[in-house]
């Protein structure tokens, strides 16, 4: 139990429609990101928001957006969706509280996402 | 660059046997170092990380993990294979200014024989 909670943890959507991914951080947690895994692949960093602001982007369109909410939690979005996206996208969540050293992340289960 | 390579993409091994999982990382500096467990359908799970210091790491579930600076290695391992332990492992390498941005290897996949 890592207590980050993604929703949904499956969905089935068309292509070209779009997709909202939720994820709830562990508690006094401040920042969140978030990955794409794809079938047989590691996972891919998207993006991450430190304080409701993004923060570092990893090579992904700008279809793929996000925010962060003041309670810390996160959204992914996906606009115009691909057949390619269809993956398991994960949510991770940790402090950058200083002097936390050897900072720990916590991934959530992850929301599978099906493309068709 | 940053990268991180498992050059093994399916290990198998009898249970009881023991096992080693290879990673080797490229980047800049000293990089934070990880290895996570995923159950099919399940997220990740922390096994065990480095930072600094000793370069053995002990994690959870009987692994440990030997950071090996001449040889950007952060391999894997376990004395004593149990049939739960099949699973998919990941390596990843993360930047020590930048805590949540990792980059991750392909994975191994780990198969246990009776």
């Amino acid at each position: 139990e890592t207590g980050v909670t993604q929703s949904p943890t499956h969905l089935i959507k068309t292509r070209g429609q779009q997709v909202t991914l939720r994820c709830s951080s562990q508690s006094g947690h401040n920042t969140v990101s978030w990955y794409q895994q794809a079938l047989g692949q590691g996972p891919q960093f998207i993006f991450q928001y430190y304080r409701e602001e993004e923060n570092g982007r990893g090579n992904f369109p700008p279809r793929f957006s996000g925010l962060q909410f003041p309670n810390y939690s996160s959204e992914l979005n996906v606009n115009a969706l691909e057949l390619d996206d269809s993956a398991l996208y994960l949510c991770a969540s940790s402090s950058t509280k200083q002097g936390n050293s050897g900072n720990t992340i916590y991934f959530g289960e992850g929301s599978w996402l099906t493309v068709v | 660059a940053q990268s991180v390579t498992q050059p093994d993409i399916h290990i198998t091994v009898s249970e009881g046997a023991s096992l080693e999982l290879r990673c080797n990382y490229s980047y800049g500096a000293t990089p934070y170092l990880f290895w996570y467990v995923q159950s099919p359908g399940q997220g990740l799970q922390l096994l065990l990380k480095y930072f600094s210091g000793d370069t053995l790491v002990q994690g959870i579930k009987g692994f440990e993990a030997e950071f090996k600076r001449s040889q950007s290695s952060f391999n894997l391992r376990k004395p004593s294979v149990h049939w739960s332990d099949a699973a998919e492992y990941f390596c990843a390498v993360g930047a020590p200014y930048n805590f949540n941005k990792f980059y991750f290897g392909s994975g191994t996949k780990l198969n246990v024989k009776p």
